[in-house]
């Protein structure tokens, strides 16, 4: 059984270009959690995502960020107009059901670089 | 969400038994204690979770409190691979996971 899988590894973007990161579930996993991490700092929750249905998005930035988690296919994390500061590493978590009492299952996450 | 206080970092030798303690004064009956640690650059990795009763995997043991105002991850020997940052989670009624600082441990050969 795969795991989390997030591509790229690594992204490189110029300041006001976009950026689309992809987290694919493992199978079976329809609850999805997508974290940033800033160099040297701990994780923040950024939305909480069911197939098709954002269900706690209180950690995103309300303007350039927007998730979606489709019926079919990956999570998309998406960044327009990316400046320096989005440059971290963002990691995407996958639970069978809603996290209480139920482990998370994290991708090895994608670094964003803002040049 | 209920906060948890851990030590900023920790030290062991090899082949040593860890405990890592967290407080957390304030968790609620329905509380989960999560542990998860993060190896350096790579995601977190759950390591345990329990409710009330201590509970054992083969990576590692929790000890909570009969109050459960506490908690103790055991790591019964350390190896070098178990280097990372061990982060201590409640888990309310939220469904999201809020991580805090951790604790960093360092394993000496």
């Amino acid at each position: 059984n795969a795991g989390v899988m997030q591509n790229p590894r690594h992204l490189v973007r110029r300041r006001g270009q976009e950026a689309r990161l992809r987290c694919s579930p493992m199978k079976g996993h329809s609850h999805v959690y997508w974290y940033r991490q800033l160099p040297e700092e701990g994780l923040k929750f950024m939305v909480y995502l069911q197939k098709e249905n954002i269900i706690d998005e209180s950690g995103m930035p309300k303007e350039r960020f927007s998730a979606e988690f489709p019926k079919e296919g990956p999570s998309i994390l998406r960044i327009q107009q990316v400046v320096r500061g989005d440059s971290a590493a963002y990691f995407c978590a996958s639970s069978p059901r809603g996290q209480e009492g139920s482990p998370l299952h994290f991708g090895n996450g994608t670094r964003l670089t803002v040049t | 969400d209920a906060k948890t206080t851990q030590p900023n970092s920790m030290e062991s030798n090899e082949e040593e038994p860890v405990h890592l303690p967290c407080n957390h004064s304030t968790i609620s009956g329905t509380d989960y204690i999560h542990w998860y640690r993060q190896l350096p650059s790579q995601g977190p990795e759950y390591v345990i979770h329990g409710l009330t009763s201590n509970v054992n995997n083969r990576m590692a043991s929790l000890a909570i409190a009969e109050d459960r105002k506490s908690s103790t991850l055991i790591l019964h020997r350390a190896t070098l691979r178990d280097a990372a940052v061990y982060y201590c989670i409640l888990a309310g009624s939220t469904d999201k996971l809020i991580f805090g600082t951790g604790t960093r441990l360092q394993v000496f050969p």
